[in-house]
């Protein structure tokens, strides 16, 4: 299979930093994405990585290492509002395959 | 309005019902998904479809079965209803003609099984 590995749960402060790291099965892979769902909502897109490196888009940022079957999302200045679960899913072929979610809570 | 339109939203049934979750988009995509979230599970596939004739089953297709009514219409039955088929249900769509799309979700069928 293509395991897609996440943290189950984090905690973090309002105004802090956190990183939200995810593996995954490097062969026949295509790009990651990151996805944030509240509670009983649908998940909505925050970012994709084809390439290494990183992609920064306002407080949230997202960095793929290939070689190595890693990626985090880094949310910075966290708001109460993060408050929610943040969805790994790496693409192959043409499906995609889902990480079990990590829910971050946000405290003040 | 919604872009990927799923009904009903919620649904509580009996073991052994015929149960139908129905998905309508407006995006024009080619490509429609149907998953179940289940806690700790993460999102899992049941059904995909590709296009109006092409009907494919995902990771978890057992006791499901899939339309494709039209290139708008993606729906998903139960058969026999059984209770670890309780769960939430999303349906999904993609653009056909980018690798790099991403996924439009619906705002997701509760369905609950007795």
């Amino acid at each position: 299979g293509q395991n897609i590995d996440q943290p189950t749960e984090m905690t973090a402060t309002e105004g802090a930093i956190v990183q939200i790291n995810c593996t995954y099965q490097t062969s026949g892979f295509n790009g990651l994405f990151w996805y944030q769902q509240h509670a009983g909502e649908a998940p909505t897109f925050l970012s994709y990585n084809v390439l290494d490196g990183l992609e920064e888009k306002g407080r949230f940022s997202s960095f793929l290492s290939r070689s190595k079957g890693y990626s985090y999302l880094l949310l910075k200045e966290l708001q109460m509002k993060d408050s929610a679960s943040y969805l790994c899913a790496g693409t192959y072929g043409q499906n995609f395959v889902f990480g079990p979610g990590t829910r971050l809570s946000v405290l003040p | 309005d919604a872009d990927v339109t799923q009904t009903p939203r919620n649904r509580i049934t009996k073991t052994g019902k015929r149960i139908m979750l129905e998905c309508s988009q407006t995006k024009g995509h080619d490509r429609m998904y149907w998953y179940r979230q289940d806690p700790g599970l993460g999102l899992r596939l049941i059904y995909y479809s590709f296009d109006v004739k092409d009907i494919n089953k995902g990771e978890i297709s057992d006791g499901y079965s899939v339309s494709r009514q039209a290139q708008a219409k993606f729906s998903l039955s139960l058969e026999s209803a059984i209770p670890n088929q309780t769960a939430l249900y999303f349906c999904a769509t993609r653009s056909g003609g980018l690798n790099t799309g991403e996924l439009f979700f619906g705002e997701g069928s509760r369905l609950t099984v007795l």
